[in-house]
């Protein structure tokens, strides 16, 4: 099994461009979440999915969307990219209750680093 | 909603020396309580995790956690550390939020450095 995956691992954009950062599990995770990590913030979510079809904002979703077409895939996308949005972005899964002491436990992937200029 | 509170944000320690991490909570419901570790460069891995039964939890690498339900504490600890164990650790729990669904919040990290 792969894991999480995500891509791409680093990008650079210019204030007001658009992007789509893909994350994809091969674990048959119900739950999907993407989180932005900046220093001394620790992680905060931006936004997440309970299945396939559906998300929910997090703590931070302003200036970000996503899709779940597929149980297996999730989109976030920036529309007009922000400096503010210079960020580690991560991808994580989890199975939903139902699972025992694996309920909930998250897998991360290896990031993406934007900047954004 | 939950809240998670890492005491120290840097520690520094020198090799063998023993290291407890302080992660606070508040939630007044059941808890799931995880400890994450992030190497340099590297993604987030779980180093142990708390759902039920014996509150000492072990991990790997040696980690143990005290789960202490009286003082909603999760409390990392290593008898022993080693330069490998720099890092930053992560405290972080699940709990229902408002709309329902479960969610991990996170602590702001505690940094290790471990000299040799």
């Amino acid at each position: 099994n792969a894991g999480v995956t995500q891509t791409p691992k680093f990008r650079v954009l210019k204030t007001g461009q658009s992007m789509t950062l893909l994350c994809a599990q091969d674990m048959n995770h119900e739950y999907m979440y993407w989180y932005r990590q900046d220093p001394g913030m620790g992680l905060r979510l931006i936004h997440y999915s309970v299945g396939e079809g559906t998300t929910a904002k997090g703590e931070v979703p302003d200036g970000y969307n996503v899709s779940r077409l597929k149980k297996q895939n999730f989109l976030l996308g920036l529309e007009s990219a922000a400096p503010s949005q210079t960020s580690v972005y991560f991808c994580a899964s989890s199975y939903d209750r139902g699972h025992g002491s694996r309920s909930y436990e998250q897998y991360f992937g290896p990031g993406t680093r934007l900047t954004v200029t | 909603a939950q809240s998670v509170s890492q005491h120290n944000h840097h520690v520094i320690l020198s090799e063998a020396a023993s290291l407890e991490l302080g992660c606070n909570y508040s939630y007044g419901g059941t808890v799931n309580l995880f400890w994450y570790v992030q190497y340099p460069g590297q993604h987030l891995q779980l180093l142990l995790k708390y759902f039920s039964g014996d509150p000492l939890v072990k991990g790997i690498k040696g980690f143990e956690a005290e789960f202490i339900k009286s003082k909603f504490s999760f409390n990392l600890r290593k008898p022993s550390v080693q330069w490998s164990d720099t890092a930053e650790y992560f405290c972080a729990v699940n709990a229902k939020s408002g709309a329902g669904s479960y969610q991990l919040t996170f602590g702001k990290g505690t940094k290790l450095s471990v000299i040799p």
